[in-house]
Parts: C-alpha cells; sequence; structure tokens
C-alpha cells in the first residue's frame, strides 16, 4: 500500500528539540522529492521544508531557518525533521508529503499528520 | 515571498451549482500553481497542478485555469462530499506558499 506514516510528534518545552519521522512505503521513496508541511490549530497550511529526489537539495521557509534540518534515510526509506530552538509558534500538525517528481514541489500523497505541541 | 491570496474566504453553494475559487499571486508565477482540497480531520489531497492538470483519481468537474497571478479553481456541480476547505499553492519561487484557504460550505 502506498503511505506515508509520520511519528515523533509529542508536548514539548519551550526551547526544545524533537526529531519527527515520516516512512514511506508503496513506491519507490529515493526517486521522489519529500516535504513538511505543517498546520497551526485552526489557521491553513504552512510549507516547512523539502529535500529533492534528484540532487539532494533541501530549502527551509524563512520561519525555519537555522532551527531545523530535513534529512532522508532511502535505505530505511524515511524523512527525517530535526527541531530545535521550538516556540509555540511551532506548534501544528506536522505532515509528510511526496512530491509528483524528484523535483516536483507540489505533493500527490501525504501522511496523517503528527502533532507537535510547544508549551510549558 | 510570494503571497498568495484566495478569494472570498467562504463560499456558500448549493448542491449541483458551480462554484468559482480565486487565488492571486503577488507576483507571477507563470504556471506554477496547485490545488488542494482538505476535509476537517483529514490531510489535504491534490487536486490540480500546472493550473490545470488533474491529479490521478480527480473527477472531471475539477478543473484550474489563469496564468501570471490571477488564477481559478471551477468545480462544475457540487457534490456532498466536495464541501470542503480549498487551498491554492505556488512553486515558482523559494519558498512554496500556500494560500489562507476558501471554505466551501453548503448554501
Amino acid at each position: 500500500e502506498v503511505q506515508l506514516v509520520e511519528s515523533g510528534g509529542r508536548l514539548v518545552q519551550p526551547g526544545g528539540s524533537l526529531r519527527l519521522s515520516c516512512a514511506a512505503s508503496g513506491f519507490t521513496f529515493s526517486t521522489y522529492a519529500m516535504s513538511w508541511v505543517r498546520q497551526a490549530p485552526g489557521t491553513g497550511l504552512e510549507w516547512v521544508s523539502v529535500f529533492s529526489g534528484s540532487d539532494a537539495g533541501t530549502y527551509y521557509a524563512d520561519s525555519v531557518k537555522g532551527r531545523f534540518t530535513i534529512s532522508r534515510d532511502n535505505s530505511k526509506n524515511t524523512l527525517y525533521l530535526q527541531m530545535n530552538s521550538l516556540s509555540a509558534e511551532d506548534t501544528a500538525v506536522y505532515y509528510c508529503a511526496k512530491g509528483l517528481g524528484a523535483t516536483a514541489w507540489y505533493f500527490d500523497l501525504w501522511g496523517r499528520g503528527t502533532l507537535v505541541t510547544v508549551s510549558s | 515571498e510570494v503571497v498568495m491570496t484566495q478569494s472570498p474566504a467562504t463560499l456558500s453553494v448549493s448542491p449541483g451549482e458551480r462554484a468559482t475559487l480565486s487565488c492571486r499571486a503577488s507576483q507571477s508565477i507563470a504556471s506554477f500553481s496547485a490545488w488542494y482540497q482538505q476535509k476537517p480531520g483529514q490531510a489535504p489531497r491534490l487536486l490540480i497542478y500546472r493550473t490545470s492538470t488533474r491529479a490521478t483519481g480527480i473527477p472531471a468537474r475539477f478543473s484550474g485555469s489563469g496564468s501570471g497571478t490571477e488564477f481559478t479553481l471551477t468545480i462544475s456541480s457540487l457534490q456532498s462530499e466536495d464541501f470542503a476547505v480549498y487551498y491554492c499553492q505556488q512553486y515558482n519561487f523559494w519558498p512554496l506558499t500556500f494560500g489562507g484557504g476558501t471554505k466551501v460550505e453548503i448554501k
């Protein structure tokens, strides 16, 4: 079955760190761009980061640049998001999403999301 | 960053009627726009990419048009399962950006 399953979300204190994982199955993971998109409670979608499926290029939203790091392990079909220096503004459901191609920056498969809550 | 502005914020439509959703980009993005549908408690679903290409499995009642800065998603005859929030996205420039969404509700 073609699917993405996120994990790792939890309650974390401001200033803390967290690593999210996204396990992919049912497609050739290494050949597709993979992204993280978040959605704060009751709000719209905010793109966070993407990892190219071709040249290993990575891109970030300004709001997370320098604090978040995206990575992937193609041998494990898994995408990661290392999040440091977390603040309340990072509270959101984090979705893992697959690009339509190696450098396709629109997303045709999404996971169900994992909730990150930053609060003391 | 490219700001994507969607209008209206809420659209009240009766089943069977046509719905027209608009998205305006703050600068030209050529044809690099996409549309997503999101229902409560669910992940977004890709409907349209490259402005007018339907994603796999998307019914023909969904169509996209536009270029440059003005884009439109049209649902020709609303079905009960189409009541949801719709987002546009640009992918011509970094950072990728989404519009604020249009909620299509039952009239």
